[in-house]
């Protein structure tokens, strides 16, 4: 069965970067778009980029444009979402949503369970 | 970018009722809009997709309508495991968005 399986909670201080991961398994890795999606305490969800897993193409919300870098390592199944320069308002749970084709508009019909990323110092 | 509004924001209702949540995107979107359903702590679940598909598990009980710029998701007969947000969410532009969430709540 598809499964997404993200890295665990962490802590970070301001101005400084995390990287989360997201192992995909069950699934030909590079026929399926990777996109990462945000949540701030009791707020909506919010888009931050996708990667194509086949050739490595990305598009990024232009909110996150140079402060977001989204890779993925086909040997590993896994991509990869990175955060630089992280303030309070980086304060969410991070998730990773597999696209239902390679199509970047496709449904995301797969969910990681979401990393807690807290920001404080 | 595209604003997606869901309404009503919250919304109480007791079991077997019949619930209706619109969302409206601020310019056509064709029918690429999908419906999510989330509970607290957990990951969006994908319910509605192309505005009117039902995604493969999902009970039929929900189905979804519209095209352009309004739609509705419709839950027939309301299940005690109903109660959650929903959120709308388009694709049709390069810039994803996502509704406010509808919070669904036991009366």
């Amino acid at each position: 069965q598809v499964q997404l399986v993200q890295s665990g909670a962490e802590v970070k201080e301001p101005g400084a970067s995390v990287k989360v991961s997201c192992k995909a398994s069950g699934y030909t890795f590079t026929s399926y778009t990777i996109h990462w999606v945000r949540q701030a305490p009791g707020q909506r969800l919010e888009w931050m980029g996708w990667i194509n897993a086949a050739n490595g193409d990305t598009y990024y919300s232009q909110k996150f444009q140079g402060r977001v870098t989204i890779t993925r390592d086909t040997s590993a199944s896994t991509a990869y979402m990175e955060v630089s320069s992280l303030r309070s308002e980086d304060t969410a749970v991070y998730y990773c949503a597999r696209g239902d084709s390679n199509n970047w508009q496709s449904a995301f019909g797969y969910w990681g369970q979401g990393a807690l990323v807290t920001v404080s110092s | 970018d595209i604003q997606m509004t869901q309404s009503p924001s919250s919304l109480s209702a007791s079991v077997g009722d019949r619930v209706t949540i619109t969302c409206r995107a601020s310019q056509s979107i064709s029918s690429y809009l999908n419906w999510f359903q989330q509970k607290p702590g957990k990951a969006p679940n994908l319910l509605i997709y192309a505005a009117s598909s039902l995604q493969s598990g999902v009970p039929s009980r929900f189905s979804g309508s519209g095209s352009g710029t309004d739609f509705t998701l419709t839950i027939s007969s309301l299940q005690p495991e109903d109660f959650a947000t929903y959120y709308c969410q388009q694709s049709y532009s390069t810039l994803i968005t996502f509704g406010q969430g509808t919070r669904l709540e036991i009366k």
